[in-house]
């Protein structure tokens, strides 16, 4: 699977977008993005995930570059509820592998939303 | 649904005990998993199953041991406690191969002492 790179921390005002950024160079034409976050102790929590095109849920949008090679999610209007660790993954669809998912989570991304 | 429920919440051990950790879902998912996460740090894949009977090895199962009699339950245990085994446990489940959205457990914190 391809090695993502995400800055460690970020700051955001509330209310304002957020936009997290993920590097993905070596991606290959199978694999997808997948963005996670983890709110202090909790279990990581699924966001959005997406192959090319960009895509849009209740939660956020990912915008992946026409090379794929590096994707941002924007979560539109941040709240402080939205502090939390940011994980983006890339990872070929069990569908082509056969296998489990393995998914592997790194560090992430810090975001501290503020007043 | 409850969805991925974990028991217990905290535990701690002493070196050499033994104990489970407690996993069921109610959404009848067919891949289940088991992570570890040290103080800032990612998660790490520990075991996982992806049906009733069939469990696999991840990055990081010395030290662990697992079982899946059913569907719905994936324990976890801790034959022998070390101190290097002080961290949090979640346990994760997906549907199928369709995607990786995986449903988080809330985590067990595990102290070694």
């Amino acid at each position: 699977d391809a090695k993502t790179t995400q800055p460690p921390s970020m700051d955001c005002a509330e209310g304002r977008a957020a936009n997290l950024p993920c590097n993905h160079s070596t991606i290959s034409g199978n694999e997808y993005v997948y963005w996670y976050r983890q709110i202090h102790s909790q279990g990581p929590q699924y966001i959005i995930h997406g192959l090319k095109n960009n895509e849009t849920n209740e939660m956020a949008s990912l915008i992946i570059t026409e090379d794929r090679k590096s994707s941002t999610l924007i979560l539109p209007h941040a709240t402080l509820r939205d502090t939390a660790v940011y994980y983006c993954i890339v990872r070929v669809s069990p569908l082509n592998t056969g296998t489990a998912s393995k998914l592997t989570f790194g560090t992430g991304t810090r975001l501290q939303v503020m007043l | 649904n409850a969805g991925v429920t974990q028991t217990p919440k905290f535990r701690i051990l002493k070196i050499g005990q033994s104990m489970t950790l407690q996993c069921t879902q109610d959404m009848n998912h067919n891949y289940m998993y088991w992570y570890r996460q040290d103080p800032g740090m990612g998660l790490k894949l520990i075991y996982y199953s992806v049906g009733a009977g069939i469990t696999d090895k991840g990055e990081v199962p010395n030290g662990y041991n697992v079982s899946r009699s059913t569907t719905e339950d994936f324990p976890l245990r801790l034959e022998l406690a070390a101190p290097s085994q002080t961290s949090v446990y979640f346990c994760a489940s997906r549907p199928g191969q369709t995607n990786e959205k995986l449903f988080f457990g809330s985590g067990t914190q595990l102290s070694v002492l």
